[in-house]
């Protein structure tokens, strides 16, 4: 786990709050990603990053706003949130988001919790 | 389209007795194939990956999974279950093709319980 690492592992906020997650990879990657995970359902993929290039935006509401400055940082700034986004959040990277066996390898989360 | 399919929510095993989580698959595409576990309040970790060199992949902690094109399935075993196995396993999907940008397939996750 100490190659992707999430902070803070847990956070509280309103919903008039702004706070950011932060995620680093220390594995030499090129691709980054967050995922959402909520109680009984499946994993959800919020935004790719490639190369720094945003690749994907799974229909994520402008709530959730990512940032990739460079390749082994990746944040999530959050504004007014709702209770419903309260979930685990999950960062990962691999080596390219293109590359035909590319292996996604995963932090330890932060629980979001909106009250 | 792709999907991946765990055949049981929920699968219980004494400590010391075999370990089988099914999973199967669809794929328009020749897929690459991962297991996953995370326990409680804690990240994905990868088990081990298929792909689509040997079909027995062996990973971390004495796991295995054989990729059975024939069956689409991609089950994971482990011949004696310990108790640290207690977790989430999540089979998961990708298809091999270029432009997929990382687009995974979960599926809906098998929780392992150990009995002493």
């Amino acid at each position: 786990e100490t190659g992707v690492t999430q902070t803070p592992r847990h956070l509280v906020m309103g919903m008039t709050n702004k706070k950011s997650l932060k995620c680093e990879q220390h594995l030499g990657h090129n691709a980054m990603y967050w995922y959402k995970q909520s109680a009984k359902k499946p994993l959800e993929l919020m935004f790719v990053y490639n190369f720094k290039e945003q690749t994907e935006n799974n229909s994520v509401p402008s709530r959730f706003s990512p940032e990739c400055p460079n390749s082994s940082h990746l944040f999530l700034h959050l504004h007014t949130l709702q209770p419903e986004d309260s979930a685990l959040y999950l960062c990962a990277s691999s080596q390219d988001a293109g590359g035909d066996t590319d292996t996604q390898y995963f932090g330890p989360g932060t629980r979001l919790t909106v009250l | 389209a792709q999907s991946v399919t765990q055949l049981d929510s929920h699968v219980s095993v004494s400590e010391g007795t075999p370990v089988l989580l099914r999973c199967n698959y669809s794929s328009s595409y020749s897929p690459s194939l991962f297991w996953y576990v995370q326990h409680p309040n804690k990240g994905l970790q990868l088990l081990l990956k298929y792909t689509s060199a040997a079909t027995l992949v062996k990973g971390i902690n004495g796991f295995e999974a054989e990729f059975k094109k024939s069956e689409t399935s991609f089950h994971l075993t482990k011949p004696s279950a310990h108790m640290s196995d207690a977790a989430e396993y999540f089979c998961v999907g990708r298809p091999r093709a270029r432009g997929s940008y990382g687009k995974l397939t979960f599926g809906q996750g098998t929780i392992l319980t150990v009995h002493p």
